[in-house]
């Protein structure tokens, strides 16, 4: 069973377009972070919100890319204006938040195509 | 910058013909390493995760040791269904985030 479900599965949209994944998680969590993997590639980090803020982000994270927790529930990522080059899969993980480390649980991911 | 080399990039394996996968990595100070299973179009699921050097962790067919510079991976009589592509990540010291290896994709055939 997921700990987190995302939506859409799969977006499609044209170069230049505002897109927004969402990420639901199962139970009330602090701790989320967004992965990508474009296909073939490795999985790379985007940027991790802790407590309603992001507490890292990669240089990839750039003015284009904004996340929120619009209503407590929902995490959200947005992608301002889409490049052919975002297409990808999109990961929404949740931390655990305890321990010596921070655990991640992925959910299934959202298939995003810029055509 | 934390580096995650995975080998073999793909391995062919016999059912019941165990082996291991290599995850090689640097970082700045280890908080922990983690293996992850993903299958084709799915999220990446976690298996394992390893502190320290000597320490190891089981499930089922599947065996995670760590040193202070390497991780392995073993698949004991390995079945068709334990096909996927297995991925190794670090977590440093210094933050949460997971650097990811390009990940060993096992195929075993019945």
């Amino acid at each position: 069973e997921p700990e987190v479900t995302q939506t859409p599965s799969h977006q499609v949209t044209q170069m230049g377009q505002e897109v927004i994944l969402r990420c639901v998680p199962i139970s009330n969590h602090l701790y989320f972070y967004w992965y990508r993997q474009i296909l073939g590639q490795k999985v790379e980090f985007l940027v991790s919100f802790y407590n309603n803020e992001i507490s890292e982000k990669s240089e990839i994270f750039d003015d284009q890319f904004s996340v929120e927790r619009p209503d407590g529930s929902n995490f959200t990522l947005k992608i301002r204006s889409t490049k052919l080059e975002d297409s990808a899969m999109y990961f929404c993980a949740r931390g655990t938040g305890t321990g010596r480390t921070d655990t991640q649980y992925f959910g299934p991911g959202t298939r995003l195509t810029v055509l | 910058e934390d580096q995650v080399t995975q080998s073999p990039e793909a391995l062919r394996l016999q059912e019941g013909e165990s082996s291991s996968l290599n995850c090689s990595y640097t970082v700045s100070g280890l908080r922990g390493l983690f293996w992850y299973r993903q299958d084709p179009g799915k999220g990446p699921e976690f298996l394992f995760t390893l502190y320290s050097a000597g320490e190891e962790k089981e499930k089922e067919r599947l065996k995670a040791t760590l040193t202070k510079k390497e991780s392995f991976l073993h698949i004991t009589a390995p079945k068709p269904e334990d096909s996927a592509t297995y991925l190794c990540a670090v977590q440093a010291l210094v933050a949460y985030k997971l650097s990811f290896g390009a990940g060993t994709t096992v195929t075993v055939r019945a």
